[in-house]
């Protein structure tokens, strides 16, 4: 089975800090993606790497930024907390295209941050 | 631009019951669509996908959903709901026109709630 872990289950932060929230997978999957998650609005895509060192922006990249040093490794970093930066935060990967899994993403438990 | 829409935020039903989750897509190309489902402090899991093919598409825990092109539809459907079949439930598509790492958008979810 596919595992994703993510660092934190729960984290609380205050603002101002820089907060590091890692994600590991171990089937070496391609595709890494960060999402946040608020109720009502859903999953939005924050940044995904297609490739180690290779990152590209999703639809809510302000006040964030990623490290994709390894392939099983993608990291999410918030320069400086802010409040409205609470949130759960979901990791995922998926496979390279031709994988018969390549359109499905395999998602971690997520990381309840909240900044105070 | 690709994007869901989940028009309900909660459903009721009772065991026993079918139950029906609507979900409706917007893609400039042929769509694929996916469910996940989210119980409470999880991930999301995969539940079904449509790429091609038969428009009915079974899944896990007996789910099923079926394609309506004519009405860019995607309905997820159980016969007879559980109990435990609570949860939320995420509508997802993907734009395979637009290349590039997987990307899915993601509906708002719509809680499910199975009482006795």
């Amino acid at each position: 089975d596919v595992k994703v872990t993510q660092s934190s289950r729960y984290l609380v932060k205050r603002t101002g800090e820089k907060v590091f929230l890692e994600c590991v997978q171990d089937m070496d999957h391609e595709n890494m993606f960060w999402y946040r998650q608020d109720p009502g609005l859903g999953l939005r895509l924050i940044y995904f790497s297609y490739d180690v060192k290779m990152k590209e922006k999703g639809d809510i990249p302000e006040g964030y930024s990623v490290s994709r040093e390894k392939k099983e490794r993608f990291s999410l970093i918030l320069e400086s907390a802010s409040t409205n930066q609470t949130s759960m935060y979901l990791c995922a990967s998926s496979p390279s295209p031709g994988t018969s899994l390549y359109n499905e993403q395999f998602f971690g438990p997520g990381t309840r941050l909240t900044v105070l | 631009a690709q994007s869901v829409a989940q028009p309900e935020d909660q459903v009721n039903v009772a065991e026993g019951n079918p139950l029906t989750v609507k979900c409706t897509y917007s893609v400039s190309g042929n769509p694929y669509l996916f469910w996940y489902v989210q119980y409470p402090n999880r991930g999301l899991q995969f539940l079904l996908k449509y790429i091609t093919g038969d428009n009915l598409v079974k899944g896990s825990y007996g789910f099923e959903a079926e394609f309506n092109k004519s009405q860019t539809s995607f309905h997820l459907k159980k016969p007879s709901a559980l109990v435990s079949d609570s949860a939320l439930y995420f509508c997802a598509v993907r734009d395979p026109e637009t290349g590039g790492g997987n990307k899915l958008t993601f509906g708002t979810g719509t809680q499910l709630k199975v009482e006795l």
